[in-house]
């Protein structure tokens, strides 16, 4: 079965070390995302990606890098950990349509300290 | 810009009982999909149902289906026959062309046996 997996699931960390969080899915979607969900904030965009080497920022891009060489990956980098960066970051993608809906990976648990 | 609104941060139901959801949204695009996820306390996403903006009927998936009502724009989910595993947070999600996916703040459901 095609899926999305997001590794590592839990992972706690220093400020000013740089991150990175891997995305792996094999339903071979154009559409990649990257969000995070804060209580009180729901979802809230990262990054985003519509194919390989097309990358654009989101609503809260700032500290946050992604790059696109693949269909299949979609990692997120923290530049210089912060504590506000302490969150759940979900990845997901989709397939372009107005029908098609967003799948999501488990999410990855970031504590920064 | 594409809004969704939750504004119900927290709901109660009795066990067997119906509830709905609200969702309203704001979008200038004739052309959009809707849809409802839910995350339990687990944490991952869920797809629960969708409905187009073209769609004449409302969806329904089992014991979920989504009160469309496109001239007041809002996309009720209706949960009938309540459990306790319903016990979640819901998100209301709207997508133009399956690529900029917009979630609302979610509504938290608590089923009471």
């Amino acid at each position: 079965d095609a899926e999305i997996t997001q590794s590592p699931r839990h992972k706690i960390t220093e400020t000013g070390r740089q991150v990175t969080l891997a995305c792996h899915q094999t339903w071979n979607h154009n559409n990649m995302f990257w969000y995070r969900q804060d209580l009180g904030h729901g979802l809230r965009l990262i990054h985003y990606s519509y194919g390989v080497q097309d990358t654009n920022k989101g609503e809260v891009s700032d500290g946050y890098s992604v790059s696109r060489s693949n269909t299949e990956d979609l990692p997120l980098t923290l530049e210089s950990a912060a504590s506000s960066q302490t969150s759940v970051y979900f990845c997901a993608s989709s397939e372009t349509g107005i029908g098609n809906t967003i799948y999501f990976g488990e999410g990855s648990w970031l504590t920064v300290v | 810009a594409q809004k969704i609104t939750q504004t119900q941060p927290g709901m109660f139901v009795q066990e067997k009982e119906a509830v709905t959801l609200d969702c309203t949204y704001d979008t200038s695009d004739p052309s959009y999909g809707l849809f409802w996820y839910k995350q339990p306390s687990s944490g991952e996403m869920i797809f629960l149902i969708y409905q187009g903006s073209y769609d004449q009927q409302n969806a329904t998936e089992g014991r979920y289906s989504l009160n469309f009502q496109k001239a007041r724009k809002s996309a009720n989910l209706v949960i009938s026959a309540s459990q306790l595993g319903d016990s979640a947070m819901y998100f209301c999600a709207m997508t133009q062309g399956g690529q900029n996916f917009v979630f609302g703040p979610g509504t938290r459901l608590s089923v009471l046996p």
